[in-house]
């Protein structure tokens, strides 16, 4: 299974935007990126994927460098109900999620 | 539309003893899976089932074991529990096909304590 590299902990202020970086520079052609994120006490709800162009919807922006090595998840202005772990996945047809430790996402008020 | 349920929320349970955790879905959905969460760690999966009737291994189903006698219900079952299963199971289901084939829907998971 392809792996991703996340940092550990990130920390943002309510309502500033925040970039949540992930490196996938083994991923194949095929992989999809997904993002999913995991509130205190609540199982992992799905937030955005893509494959290769930039993509947005109502909780968050993915934005996918050309070479598709890294990208980036985007919450435009963070509130405190996004403090979560967010994890990058790579995932492709016929295959299964492999979760890392993911990004623990602090918003201080 | 209750999406995924899971039974029982919370459990503890001594050394030796089984029981069985419900996973239920109302979205039709063909594939499911269960997890498990040790604290500061991602989920691992332990056995997932691709339709009615089927179950497959996944990165760690040492101790457990899984049926899906209907499209709708996945039960994970510990037959001798050990404290190092203590841990938080989450159930997950997604559909086989469509726009969004591969997001996964998860349940709220189970909390279990092996002493």
């Amino acid at each position: 299974d392809a792996k991703t590299t996340q940092p550990n902990s990130m920390e943002s202020n309510e309502e500033e935007p925040v970039h949540l970086p992930c490196n996938h520079s083994t991923i194949s052609g095929t992989d999809y990126i997904h993002w999913y994120r995991q509130l205190p006490s609540q199982g992992p709800e799905y937030v955005i994927h893509g494959l290769t162009s930039n993509v947005n919807n109502r909780m968050a922006s993915l934005a996918i460098a050309e070479d598709r090595k890294s990208s980036t998840l985007i919450l435009h202005r963070a509130t405190l109900r996004d403090a979560a772990v967010y994890y990058c996945i790579l995932m492709n047809y016929g295959q299964n999620f492999v979760f890392g430790p993911g990004t623990r996402l602090s918003v201080l008020p | 539309n209750a999406g995924v349920t899971q039974t029982p929320k919370f459990r503890v349970l001594k050394t030796g003893q089984s029981m069985t955790l419900l996973c239920a879905q109302d979205m039709n959905h063909e594939y499911m899976y269960w997890y498990r969460q040790d604290p500061g760690m991602g989920l691992r999966l332990i056995h997932y089932s691709v339709g009615e009737g089927t179950t497959a291994k996944g990165e760690v189903p040492d101790g457990y074991n899984v049926s899906r006698l209907k499209k709708q219900n996945f039960l994970l079952g510990l037959e001798s529990a050990a404290p190092s299963q203590t841990s938080v199971y989450f159930c997950a289901s997604r559909p086989l096909e469509g726009r969004i084939a591969d997001t996964q829907y998860f349940g709220p998971g189970t909390r279990l304590t092996v002493l």
